[in-house]
């Protein structure tokens, strides 16, 4: 399935470093998110963008910085991370305008050294 | 009250069994109700929506009670590939795009 595909699929880290995540989605539609999965936790909703414009901050720290240049195609810009940030990042998108189903991406499985 | 909160399992079955993943969720504002499920280190997909009038979809039927704020899933003929964590998912009211997921509960299915 490559509805919505994710690069890359692992990334290790260090803490100085800066990286990128990317996402792109086949699906047409609209809104995109970042969610974190940690071992043991259920999903958390980061960033939610729709049409373009970020509509959900969950009180991410700023380590973390989402870009969104078009509805296809979402980054999440990371620097500076704690090793407590290893975790599976996922995207996902929605047709938006009203609730939707979410469809994943296969994730990033991120470690912070 | 967490907001949506699952059975913790883990619900281990034998080939053939029904099984039934119970899941409440605290916010009454709620609209939007699914089920996904997780295999190990893969990513969530969508099992079903959960309709207000209940819905069927195979082996799996989903059940809403609004009133107790209760989801439910029943796995009929359980096959060795049911095998997975099965996500209860509630979208958080009045954010149409705000997902809040449960823990998950895990199910192995065994020969």
């Amino acid at each position: 399935e490559t509805g919505v595909t994710q690069t890359p699929r692992h990334l290790v880290m260090g803490m100085t470093n800066k990286k990128s995540l990317k996402c792109e989605q086949h699906l047409g539609h609209n809104a995109m998110y970042w969610y974190k999965q940690s071992a043991k936790k259920p999903l958390e909703l980061m960033f939610v963008y729709n049409f373009k414009e970020q509509t959900e901050n969950n009180s991410v720290p700023s380590r973390f910085s989402p870009e969104c240049p078009n509805s296809s195609h979402l980054f999440l810009h990371l620097h500076t991370l704690q090793p407590e940030d290893s975790a599976l990042y996922l995207c996902a998108s929605s047709g938006g305008q009203g609730i939707h189903e979410q469809y994943f991406g296969p994730g990033t499985r991120l470690t912070v050294t | 009250r967490k907001e949506v909160e699952q059975d913790p399992g883990p619900f281990n079955v034998p080939e053939g069994a029904t099984v039934a993943f119970n899941c409440t969720y605290s916010n009454s504002a709620s609209q939007s109700f699914f089920w996904y499920r997780q295999d190990c280190r893969k990513e969530p997909k969508l099992l079903m929506s959960v309709y207000s009038s209940g819905n069927e979809d195979g082996r799996f039927t989903a059940q809403l009670n609004r009133a107790s704020q209760y989801i439910s899933l029943l796995i009929r003929d359980s096959k060795l590939s049911d095998s997975a964590t099965y996500l209860c998912v509630v979208n958080s009211g009045g954010s149409n795009y705000k997902l809040t997921f449960g823990k998950g509960t895990l199910l192995t299915v065994n020969p």
